[in-house]
């Protein structure tokens, strides 16, 4: 069974302090994305990586950063966190169909 | 204009009855079409995908597609209390990239 894990799960934090969101996968996919979701503004992708050391923005990148160093990890990178970066992040790997996404817990974060 | 546009809701229904939730979509090249359902604090999870026009069924869900109106709908026939979540439609352009609608509140009501 399919298993996306996003670490941490919670975080308050504050301005310009750099922080890291993990993602890991089981299943050896080569396409993992990264969303926020917002009220009102709904699931918006940031990024995404079709395999390893291949990855393109989403709709809003800015201000975030990505790598792929390897297939199962996805980490999503905050370098200067602002306020407007308080949300939910979810990660996300294709599913069993084409086209279909299987997406991580979810992780709040909040900048003060 | 939105690209993926729903209803926010909430769309309440009785128990038992038919909920009927729908999404409009502006990208004509769009190929693929999917349904989440969302519970509160929780990740949205696949219940419906759809990629030619016309019904799909699957249990109790039936999803619709009219590539020509641009518009994909969700039905959920016998409607349980336990259905109530938002649901959010997703269209998929051809590329990696994924579009999603901001969601449709249904409350079903015992």
């Amino acid at each position: 069974e399919a298993q996306v894990t996003q670490n941490p799960r919670y975080l308050i934090t504050v301005t310009g302090k750099k922080l890291t969101v993990t993602c890991s996968q089981n299943m050896n996919h080569e396409y993992m994305s990264w969303y926020r979701q917002d009220p009102g503004l709904g699931l918006r992708q940031i990024y995404y990586s079709m395999n390893v050391e291949v990855t393109d923005k989403g709709d809003v990148p800015e201000g975030y950063k990505v790598s792929r160093k390897e297939k199962r990890n996805f980490p999503l990178i905050l370098e200067s966190p602002s306020p407007n970066q308080t949300s939910l992040y979810f990660c996300a790997i294709m599913g069993r169909g084409p086209g279909e996404l299987f997406f991580g817990e979810g992780s709040r974060l909040t900048v003060l | 204009q939105k690209e993926v546009e729903q209803n926010s809701g909430p769309l309440s229904v009785p128990e038992g009855a038919i909920a009927s939730l729908n999404c409009t979509y502006s990208d004509r090249v769009s190929q693929s079409f999917f349904w989440y359902r969302q519970y509160s604090g929780k990740s949205p999870e696949l219940i419906m995908s759809i990629y030619s026009n016309g019904d799909k069924e699957d249990g109790r869900f039936t999803a619709q597609l009219n590539k020509a109106s641009q518009y994909v709908s969700l039905l959920i026939r016998d409607s349980q209390p336990s259905d109530s979540a938002t649901y959010l439609c997703a269209v998929n352009p051809g590329t990696y990239k994924y579009i999603f609608g901001t969601g449709t509140r249904l409350k079903v009501l015992a």
